[in-house]
């Protein structure tokens, strides 16, 4: 099975662009989970979906970042309008319902640089 | 809120030695899980081992084992017989079984091989 697809794998930017992040899960997969990493705050969810809704979004600035998913198999995270201090790899992660023990599996990130 | 903390920024390792990554996590929950990800150069992040909070018994998987300290919320990781491969980052990761589903990172731990 294919794993979580996310792409661009690097996008560059100028600021003040809307850019919009997309990530497919793996098929079944019922949570869907964003993740931005930087060298200062190193991994921290912006915000999770369960069966489309979202489940916690307390981790993203919501002036700017919208997250949604609009069916079972995509996701689409945006910045508008886009600041340098957004530049950072973007992870989308999915895992699936039932036993919490499953680990969430990663797609292999975005690289965003906004300048 | 969890927080995870790994105090050691940097560790080096002879090939083919024992290496121990340490982490520490702040919990008042009594039941959780418990993740140690590999993150190489490619940027990949891949789940090395998992670890449920109520099993006494410490997980293993092949060369990589953890120490689990329920009391001491301690949970280290132990790569034996350390080859090229596994270099990389290591992150520790908490996940709680109380409804919410995100993984709460600690700042990682960046692993060297010496050949």
């Amino acid at each position: 099975d294919a794993g979580v697809i996310q792409s661009p794998r690097h996008e560059v930017t100028e600021m003040g662009q809307e850019v919009t992040l997309r990530c497919k899960p793996i098929s079944g997969h019922d949570y869907l989970f964003w993740y931005r990493q930087t060298m200062m705050q190193g991994l921290e969810l912006l915000v999770y979906f369960n069966n489309k809704a979202v489940m916690d979004d307390s981790g993203m600035p919501k002036d700017r970042f919208s997250a949604k998913m609009p069916n079972a198999s995509f996701s689409t995270l945006k910045i508008q309008p886009s600041e340098p201090r957004d530049s950072a790899v973007y992870f989308c992660a999915s895992s699936p319902e039932g036993l919490s023990n499953q680990p969430q599996h990663f797609g292999d990130g975005t690289r965003l640089s906004i300048l | 809120a969890q927080t995870v903390t790994q105090s050691q920024p940097e560790m080096s390792v002879q090939e083919a030695e024992t290496v121990t990554l340490s982490c520490t996590y702040d919990t008042s929950e009594s039941d959780y899980y418990l993740f140690w990800y590999k993150q190489p150069p490619s940027r990949q992040m891949i789940l090395v081992i998992r670890q449920e909070a109520y099993k006494q018994q410490n997980a293993t998987e092949n060369r990589f084992s953890v120490n689990f300290q329920k009391a001491a919320k301690s949970f280290s990781l132990k790569i034996s017989d350390s080859q090229l491969g596994d270099a990389a980052m290591y992150f520790c990761a908490y996940r709680s079984n109380f409804g919410n589903e995100k993984l709460t990172f600690g700042t990682g731990t960046r692993l060297t091989i010496i050949p």
